[in-house]
């Protein structure tokens, strides 16, 4: 079993504020990590996926970077708003290519 | 629309009854998942399959069953023999190949009284 970890537990910022969270793992048997999206009353909702070491993904406001040496990505929001209001979920996948999911990060955004 | 579709959204249950969570996908995967949620822990994966009549154990199978006997079905069954099942439950799926991203369904919350 992989161990998957996320920081913070929580967050409250303001609207406006620019944010970002941790997501570790192993380094070793590492295949990919994904962000995932989860709010409210509705399904987790997949935002990256990142194999490669340096790689970075962006989808609007929110952007990911990974670094597979080192074990770590993070996920930026900038400029959040009460619509990013959700749980971020981080999962990894090593060679049997299953995730593993760390406990996410539950981003409150106050208007 | 394509989706995941789980029924139904609340369950309860008594004590020492068997209940069988719905989990359909009409998006052509190959692979199924099962995952329970408990607060404050990340998504712990149950039972899984890649292919019709076959699965795996996840990392938390003891007391729950599971079957594929069509690609877009995988009912989950939570027995007596589950020490705490009041949770909630979420099913993926995932299309063969890729990036291994799966797609999630709506969830279902158990509570065993």
């Amino acid at each position: 079993i992989l161990n998957v970890e996320q920081s913070p537990q929580s967050l409250h910022v303001q609207e406006g504020d620019s944010t970002n969270f941790t997501c570790s793992f192993p380094s070793s048997n590492f295949y990919a990590l994904h962000w995932y999206r989860w709010e409210t009353a509705k399904s987790p909702e997949a935002l990256f996926v990142m194999t490669l070491n340096g790689d970075e993904k962006k989808k609007g406001r929110i952007s990911a970077t990974l670094n597979t040496k080192e074990g770590y990505s993070y996920l930026y929001i900038k400029g959040s708003q009460p619509e990013d209001s959700a749980t971020y979920l981080c999962a990894c996948s090593g060679s049997a290519r299953q995730l593993t999911f760390g406990s996410g990060t539950q981003l409150t955004v106050l208007p | 629309d394509g989706g995941i579709t789980q029924s139904p959204k609340y369950l309860f249950r008594k004590e020492g009854q068997n209940v069988t969570l719905s989990c359909e996908q009409n998006l052509n995967h190959d692979a199924m998942y099962w995952y329970r949620q408990d607060p404050g822990q990340g998504l712990r994966l149950i039972y899984y399959s890649q292919i019709v009549n076959d699965f795996q154990k996840g990392d938390i199978a003891e007391g729950y069953s599971v079957s594929r006997e069509k690609k877009e079905s995988f009912p989950l069954t939570v027995t007596s023999a589950q020490k705490n099942p009041t949770a909630f439950y979420l099913c993926a799926s995932r299309l063969a190949g890729g990036t291994d991203t799966q797609y999630f369904g709506p969830g279902t919350r158990l509570t065993v009284l």
